[in-house]
């Protein structure tokens, strides 16, 4: 099994262009989450879903939107990106075990805004 | 936003030396407690997740306990080994809700 996967792995952006991060995952998880590290600020949360068609926003929301039209896939957007963005992210997948089931991490995706 | 602290926020250890560092949560509500391993460029792993007061569990040398009367949970590691080195990272899971709370992490490094 594949896991969790993201793409893409690394990327650059212009100040105000757009792109967008998948997730994807093998395991029928329920739960999906994005989130940003930054250096000295852990994982923060920045919009999660607890199924097919449902999004909420976590910690970090804003100049973000995600969508989540198939239960495998969790898409990240930046409509507007800002120098702010640069960050790593990092998606993760939970089943429905209830909250003592361990999360699964993708590799990343490190992101630079010029 | 809940409160999950991590201490110390950095550990130099010789190879071969015992250690432990601390996880602290809010005592209320409480329903589990994860400790991940984050190796440098990789992703999170779960080592161990918690859910009783008084849980203790063990994985070759490292092993944790929680104290959910208190919120706090400690991560040991005996005889540390470089490959030891990374960022251990905790994640409280209050009751009811879908979302773990990360610590900051404390990051590890082991010299030989």
């Amino acid at each position: 099994n594949a896991g969790v996967t993201q793409t893409p792995k690394f990327r650059v952006l212009k100040t105000g262009q757009s792109m967008t991060l998948l997730c994807a995952q093998d395991m029928n998880h329920e739960y999906m989450y994005w989130y940003r590290q930054d250096p000295g600020m852990g994982l923060r949360l920045i919009h999660y879903s607890v199924g097919e068609g449902t999004t909420a926003k976590g910690e970090v929301p804003d100049g973000y939107n995600v969508s989540r039209l198939k239960k495998q896939n969790f898409l990240l957007g930046l409509e507007s990106a800002a120098p702010s963005q640069t960050s790593v992210y990092f998606c993760a997948s939970r089943g429905t075990g209830g909250s003592n089931t361990e999360a699964f991490f993708g590799q990343g995706t490190r992101l630079t805004v010029v | 936003i809940l409160n999950v602290e991590q201490s110390p926020q950095s550990l130099h250890v010789q190879e071969g030396d015992s250690t432990n560092f601390t996880c602290s949560f809010p005592s209320s509500n409480f329903y589990a407690l994860h400790w991940y391993r984050w190796e440098t460029a990789k992703s999170p792993e779960a080592l161990f997740v918690m859910t009783l007061n008084g849980d203790e569990k063990k994985k070759g040398r490292i092993s944790a306990t929680l104290n959910t009367k208190e919120g706090y949970s400690y991560l040991y590691i005996k005889g540390s080994q470089p490959e030891d080195s990374a960022t251990y990272l905790c994640a409280f899971s209050p009751w009811g809700s879908y979302i773990p709370t990360f610590g900051r992490g404390t990051s590890l490094i082991v010299h030989p």
